[in-house]
């Protein structure tokens, strides 16, 4: 199946710092979503990017498709961006709708006051 | 409009007992899927689901486990004879015919 790696696996940062959390994945997909699960287990949804770039508030993302990977970029740090952030991949399928996601094992980031 | 429900929030099991997961999917949605995440590990997708069909359990364990996503009612996540490594968070997600999946809040099981 589908492989997804996250890097890096672990990121302490100061409060107001930037940040870039990468998401690389073995084969083309049809799907390509960024979550934030936060300290009380919730899974957030931050962005939905096949490919192209979109941004919300401090956060922006990138994903270059050919290229097989995704960037989720996180400025002007908060304590409240704690958390794990998820990358998740779905195959190409070609029945028809989408198909289950393939999660990495997400990057583990601390804000510091 | 409400996002994806699921109930209960917590769910504590003697090893033996079932254990039933419920899921409403968001309005318009006609996907669902269930995840779980074990400690120390990440999400892993288990099923895939639209109304009153399953249409990929390629990550579901073989044996205790099924799941339904009926034509009337939320979809079950159904667990008999739980044991002690059955005790995860269980994710619902749903989306519309092809895209975003939001998630639920999850459902915790302990198995005691």
């Amino acid at each position: 199946g589908i492989q997804v790696e996250q890097s890096p696996p672990d990121l302490i940062l100061q409060e107001g710092a930037n940040s870039t959390l990468r998401c690389n994945f073995s084969d083309s997909v049809n799907n390509l979503q960024w979550f934030h699960q936060n300290p009380w287990g919730q899974l957030i949804n931050l962005f939905y990017i096949p490919s192209g770039t979109k941004q919300n508030g401090r956060l922006s993302a990138t994903t270059v498709a050919t290229e097989r990977y995704s960037l989720l970029y996180i400025s002007s740090s908060q304590t409240t961006d704690s958390g794990v952030y998820f990358c998740a991949v779905d195959r190409s399928y070609s029945g028809g709708g989408a198909d289950g996601l393939t999660f990495g094992k997400g990057t583990h980031l601390i804000i510091q006051p | 409009n409400a996002g994806v429900m699921q109930n209960p929030r917590h769910l504590v099991r003697r090893r033996g007992q079932e254990a039933r997961l419920r899921c409403s999917p968001m309005k318009g949605h006609s996907h669902v899927y269930w995840y779980r995440q074990l400690p120390e590990e990440g999400l892993k997708f288990m099923v895939y689901l639209q109304k009153e069909n399953i249409i990929d359990e390629s990550g579901m364990p073989k044996e205790r486990f099924s799941a339904e996503f009926p034509k009337e009612g939320p979809s079950i996540l159904r667990i008999q004879q739980v044991v002690r490594g059955d005790s995860a968070a269980y994710f619902c997600a749903s989306s519309p015919r092809s895209g975003e999946q939001y998630f639920g809040p999850g459902t915790r099981l302990t198995v005691t």
